[in-house]
Protein backbone atom coordinates (compact mmCIF):
# COMPACT_ATOMS: atom_id res chain seq x y z
CA UNK A 1 0.00 0.00 0.00
CA UNK A 2 1.40 3.17 -1.02
CA UNK A 3 2.28 5.40 1.77
CA UNK A 4 4.22 8.92 3.11
CA UNK A 5 7.54 8.86 3.88
CA UNK A 6 9.33 11.05 6.34
CA UNK A 7 12.76 11.31 7.05
CA UNK A 8 14.57 11.35 9.59
CA UNK A 9 12.40 10.10 12.23
CA UNK A 10 13.88 11.60 14.79
CA UNK A 11 16.56 15.07 14.10
CA UNK A 12 18.36 16.33 17.57
CA UNK A 13 19.55 20.04 16.20
CA UNK A 14 21.14 22.63 18.39
CA UNK A 15 19.54 26.44 18.45
CA UNK A 16 20.18 29.07 15.71
CA UNK A 17 20.68 25.68 13.42
CA UNK A 18 19.05 25.15 9.48
CA UNK A 19 17.03 22.03 9.34
CA UNK A 20 15.40 20.22 6.65
CA UNK A 21 12.44 17.86 7.24
CA UNK A 22 12.20 15.78 4.15
CA UNK A 23 9.27 14.04 2.91
CA UNK A 24 8.23 11.43 -0.22
CA UNK A 25 4.34 11.96 -0.65
CA UNK A 26 2.29 9.51 -2.62
CA UNK A 27 3.06 9.53 -5.57
CA UNK A 28 -0.28 10.39 -7.43
CA UNK A 29 -1.11 12.94 -5.16
CA UNK A 30 -1.34 16.56 -6.06
CA UNK A 31 -1.60 18.79 -2.65
CA UNK A 32 1.36 18.40 0.25
CA UNK A 33 0.64 19.49 3.70
CA UNK A 34 2.88 20.19 6.30
CA UNK A 35 1.25 19.35 9.99
CA UNK A 36 3.50 20.14 13.74
CA UNK A 37 2.27 18.78 17.37
CA UNK A 38 3.44 20.00 20.02
CA UNK A 39 4.06 16.98 22.70
CA UNK A 40 1.03 16.59 24.15
CA UNK A 41 -0.74 19.22 22.36
CA UNK A 42 -3.04 19.32 19.00
CA UNK A 43 -2.01 19.18 15.54
CA UNK A 44 -1.81 22.55 14.28
CA UNK A 45 -1.51 23.31 10.40
CA UNK A 46 1.26 25.01 8.74
CA UNK A 47 1.17 25.08 4.99
CA UNK A 48 -0.22 23.91 2.22
CA UNK A 49 1.45 23.08 -0.94
CA UNK A 50 -0.11 22.96 -4.60
CA UNK A 51 1.05 23.21 -8.31
CA UNK A 52 4.68 24.18 -7.07
CA UNK A 53 3.35 26.80 -5.06
CA UNK A 54 2.44 27.09 -1.22
CA UNK A 55 -1.73 27.39 -1.33
CA UNK A 56 -2.12 28.59 2.29
CA UNK A 57 -0.53 29.28 5.17
CA UNK A 58 -1.15 29.49 9.09
CA UNK A 59 0.50 31.99 11.19
CA UNK A 60 2.76 29.59 12.47
CA UNK A 61 4.16 29.52 9.15
CA UNK A 62 6.70 32.65 9.58
CA UNK A 63 9.71 33.63 7.74
CA UNK A 64 11.95 31.23 9.44
CA UNK A 65 10.23 28.26 7.32
CA UNK A 66 10.27 27.43 3.80
CA UNK A 67 8.79 24.85 1.61
CA UNK A 68 10.38 23.00 -1.26
CA UNK A 69 9.49 20.33 -4.12
CA UNK A 70 13.00 20.37 -5.79
CA UNK A 71 12.58 17.02 -7.62
CA UNK A 72 9.25 15.00 -8.81
CA UNK A 73 9.20 13.30 -5.52
CA UNK A 74 10.55 15.18 -2.42
CA UNK A 75 9.16 17.93 -0.68
CA UNK A 76 10.67 19.17 2.39
CA UNK A 77 9.98 22.27 4.67
CA UNK A 78 13.20 23.94 6.27
CA UNK A 79 13.47 25.67 9.02
CA UNK A 80 16.35 28.37 8.86
CA UNK A 81 17.26 29.21 12.28
CA UNK A 82 15.58 26.72 14.75
CA UNK A 83 14.18 27.67 18.37
CA UNK A 84 13.52 26.14 21.28
CA UNK A 85 9.38 26.24 20.77
CA UNK A 86 10.54 24.54 17.18
CA UNK A 87 10.76 21.07 19.16
CA UNK A 88 7.68 19.14 18.30
CA UNK A 89 6.48 16.63 15.94
CA UNK A 90 6.46 17.92 12.10
CA UNK A 91 3.77 15.41 9.69
CA UNK A 92 4.13 15.70 6.47
CA UNK A 93 0.85 14.83 4.69
CA UNK A 94 -0.63 14.53 0.92
CA UNK A 95 -3.84 13.59 -0.46
CA UNK A 96 -5.46 13.20 -4.31
CA UNK A 97 -7.33 16.31 -4.59
CA UNK A 98 -10.39 14.19 -5.32
CA UNK A 99 -13.55 14.53 -3.31
CA UNK A 100 -14.75 12.69 -0.43
CA UNK A 101 -10.39 11.65 -0.03
CA UNK A 102 -8.76 11.69 3.05
CA UNK A 103 -4.89 13.29 3.39
CA UNK A 104 -2.65 10.45 4.52
CA UNK A 105 0.15 11.26 7.18
CA UNK A 106 3.51 10.28 6.97
CA UNK A 107 4.87 8.52 10.81
CA UNK A 108 6.65 11.99 11.35
CA UNK A 109 9.84 13.48 12.50
CA UNK A 110 10.19 14.58 16.22
CA UNK A 111 12.37 17.65 16.19
CA UNK A 112 14.16 18.31 19.13
CA UNK A 113 15.89 21.71 19.47
CA UNK A 114 18.52 22.16 22.45
CA UNK B 1 -12.69 29.94 18.62
CA UNK B 2 -12.46 26.35 18.44
CA UNK B 3 -13.43 24.89 15.09
CA UNK B 4 -13.33 21.56 16.67
CA UNK B 5 -14.23 20.53 19.68
CA UNK B 6 -13.32 17.41 21.97
CA UNK B 7 -14.88 17.63 25.47
CA UNK B 8 -12.89 14.44 26.44
CA UNK B 9 -9.30 14.37 27.79
CA UNK B 10 -9.22 10.76 28.54
CA UNK B 11 -11.64 7.87 28.40
CA UNK B 12 -11.42 4.33 30.04
CA UNK B 13 -12.55 1.14 28.69
CA UNK B 14 -12.74 -2.33 29.13
CA UNK B 15 -12.01 -4.67 26.13
CA UNK B 16 -14.62 -5.84 23.84
CA UNK B 17 -17.05 -2.89 25.38
CA UNK B 18 -18.12 -0.09 22.97
CA UNK B 19 -16.76 3.47 23.07
CA UNK B 20 -18.36 6.90 21.83
CA UNK B 21 -15.98 9.55 21.88
CA UNK B 22 -17.52 13.08 21.50
CA UNK B 23 -16.66 15.39 18.44
CA UNK B 24 -18.56 18.94 18.07
CA UNK B 25 -17.55 21.69 15.35
CA UNK B 26 -18.28 24.71 14.66
CA UNK B 27 -18.72 26.53 10.48
CA UNK B 28 -20.36 28.34 8.51
CA UNK B 29 -19.46 26.43 5.12
CA UNK B 30 -22.21 23.98 3.75
CA UNK B 31 -19.44 21.93 2.81
CA UNK B 32 -16.86 20.33 5.13
CA UNK B 33 -15.74 16.54 5.55
CA UNK B 34 -15.32 15.79 9.40
CA UNK B 35 -12.00 13.13 10.13
CA UNK B 36 -10.87 11.09 12.48
CA UNK B 37 -7.45 9.91 13.43
CA UNK B 38 -5.63 7.49 16.00
CA UNK B 39 -2.54 8.14 16.85
CA UNK B 40 -0.65 5.16 18.67
CA UNK B 41 2.18 5.69 21.16
CA UNK B 42 4.38 5.31 18.61
CA UNK B 43 3.24 8.50 17.41
CA UNK B 44 1.71 8.36 13.69
CA UNK B 45 -1.35 9.22 12.31
CA UNK B 46 -3.78 6.79 11.10
CA UNK B 47 -7.17 7.73 9.26
CA UNK B 48 -9.66 5.99 10.52
CA UNK B 49 -13.45 7.43 9.07
CA UNK B 50 -14.85 10.32 6.78
CA UNK B 51 -17.81 12.08 6.64
CA UNK B 52 -19.02 14.54 4.24
CA UNK B 53 -21.33 17.53 5.16
CA UNK B 54 -23.86 16.19 2.57
CA UNK B 55 -23.74 12.39 3.02
CA UNK B 56 -27.02 11.09 3.69
CA UNK B 57 -26.11 8.02 5.81
CA UNK B 58 -23.42 7.72 8.63
CA UNK B 59 -20.26 6.60 7.35
CA UNK B 60 -19.17 3.48 8.93
CA UNK B 61 -15.44 1.53 7.96
CA UNK B 62 -15.20 -2.02 10.42
CA UNK B 63 -15.60 -1.40 13.66
CA UNK B 64 -15.83 2.16 13.47
CA UNK B 65 -18.91 4.20 12.52
CA UNK B 66 -19.32 7.89 12.56
CA UNK B 67 -22.23 9.41 14.47
CA UNK B 68 -23.58 12.22 12.67
CA UNK B 69 -26.04 14.80 13.64
CA UNK B 70 -25.88 17.90 11.45
CA UNK B 71 -28.02 19.99 12.82
CA UNK B 72 -26.59 19.79 16.60
CA UNK B 73 -22.54 20.49 14.76
CA UNK B 74 -21.67 16.97 16.04
CA UNK B 75 -19.59 13.83 14.78
CA UNK B 76 -19.15 11.27 17.09
CA UNK B 77 -16.76 8.11 16.99
CA UNK B 78 -18.12 4.94 18.15
CA UNK B 79 -15.42 2.62 18.15
CA UNK B 80 -17.33 -0.95 18.98
CA UNK B 81 -16.11 -4.58 20.52
CA UNK B 82 -12.63 -2.32 21.69
CA UNK B 83 -9.71 -4.04 21.16
CA UNK B 84 -6.45 -3.49 23.66
CA UNK B 85 -5.05 -2.34 20.60
CA UNK B 86 -7.52 0.60 20.17
CA UNK B 87 -5.30 2.22 23.09
CA UNK B 88 -3.99 5.57 21.51
CA UNK B 89 -5.16 8.83 21.28
CA UNK B 90 -7.52 9.79 19.08
CA UNK B 91 -8.36 13.14 16.89
CA UNK B 92 -11.34 14.36 15.48
CA UNK B 93 -10.87 16.70 12.32
CA UNK B 94 -12.58 19.01 9.95
CA UNK B 95 -11.82 20.34 6.65
CA UNK B 96 -14.06 23.39 5.04
CA UNK B 97 -14.58 24.17 1.60
CA UNK B 98 -16.13 21.70 -1.43
CA UNK B 99 -12.66 21.05 -2.49
CA UNK B 100 -10.57 17.92 -1.03
CA UNK B 101 -7.07 19.96 -0.50
CA UNK B 102 -8.35 22.34 2.34
CA UNK B 103 -6.25 22.26 6.14
CA UNK B 104 -7.75 19.81 8.32
CA UNK B 105 -8.56 21.46 11.82
CA UNK B 106 -7.74 19.02 14.60
CA UNK B 107 -9.53 19.03 17.90
CA UNK B 108 -7.23 18.35 21.23
CA UNK B 109 -7.64 14.98 21.13
CA UNK B 110 -9.09 11.69 23.76
CA UNK B 111 -6.67 9.54 24.95
CA UNK B 112 -9.00 6.13 25.13
CA UNK B 113 -7.33 3.24 27.58
CA UNK B 114 -8.79 -0.02 26.87
CA UNK B 115 -8.60 -2.63 29.68
CA UNK B 116 -8.85 -6.27 29.77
Amino acid sequence: EPEVTQTPSHQVTQMGQEVILRCVPISNHLYFYWYRQILGQKVEFLVSFYNNEISEKSEIFDDQFSVERPDGSNFTLKIRSTKLEDSAMYFCASSEGQENTEAFFGQGTRLTVV
Amino acid sequence: AQKITQTQPGMFVQEKEAVTLDCTYDTSDPSYGLFWYKQPSSGEMIFLIYQGSYDQQNATEGRYSLNFQKARKSANLVISASQLGDSAMYFCAMREGAGSWGKLQFGAGTQVVVTP
